[in-house]
């Protein structure tokens, strides 16, 4: 019973390719998020939806588009992909998070490498 | 199972005065710990990031320290501003998992 997950788990490719990952939350969430930490381990976030719609969506590359068909998923699609991006890429999810902080739950993450 | 527990859960404090947060956990065994702020309504915003062998980063008027050992880090604001009302969270990870503390709830009276 995987509360949020992931898909790939490892992502291998070659620069300039476009690549998606795809996130799942069984747990009846309203709002959910992209985080990507880079190699020096900091956890910053990337974009936030709550109920499909786009709230946050912090200073990240235009090649970087989420898309939530319905609320349980949100995928990141990548474009033109670059050496920088690679990087571990967490997708999570919380109840509601325009209140204020609410645990937020996190998948497993994708390890992405761009060669 | 890690825990993270933050104190105070809530702090006020008149500008200007110097503040210490506090956050303890129960397994030692991490690889880094990191301290957030949020503001209502948006995600996280990575403040410090301490690894496990460091015992302190220092970023302006912030300094977080570590003590794994005995499962504690301290998140000190010097000359804290009305900018600095937040809530501001402490972080583990082990390299899998994302362990996150109850928060602290700071708000600075002009």
């Amino acid at each position: 019973d995987t509360a949020v997950s992931q898909t790939p788990k490892y992502l291998v490719t070659q620069m300039g390719n476009d690549k998606s990952i795809k996130c799942e939350q069984n747990l009846g969430h309203d709002t959910m998020y992209w985080y990507k930490q880079d190699s020096k381990k900091f956890l910053k976030i990337m974009f936030s939806y709550n109920n499909k719609e786009l709230i946050i969506n912090e200073t990240v590359p235009n090649r970087f588009s989420p898309k939530s068909p319905d609320k349980a998923h949100l995928n990141l699609h990548i474009n033109s992909l670059e050496l920088g991006d690679s990087a571990v890429y967490f997708c999570a999810s919380s109840q509601d998070s325009r209140g204020g902080w609410e645990t937020q739950y996190f998948g497993p993450g994708t390890r992405l490498l761009v060669l | 199972k890690q825990e993270v527990t933050q104190i105070p859960a809530a702090l006020s404090v008149p500008e200007g005065e110097n503040l210490v947060l506090n956050c303890s956990f129960t397994d030692s065994a991490i690889y880094n710990l990191q301290w957030f702020r949020q503001d209502p309504g948006k995600g996280l915003t990575s403040l410090l990031l301490i690894q496990s062998s460091q015992r302190e980063q220092t970023s302006g008027r912030l300094n977080a320290s570590l003590d794994k050992s005995s499962g504690r880090s301290t998140l000190y604001i010097a000359a804290s501003q009305p900018g600095d009302s937040a809530t501001y969270l402490c972080a583990v990870t082990n390299g899998n998992q994302f362990y996150f503390g109850t928060g602290t709830s700071l708000t600075v009276i002009p």
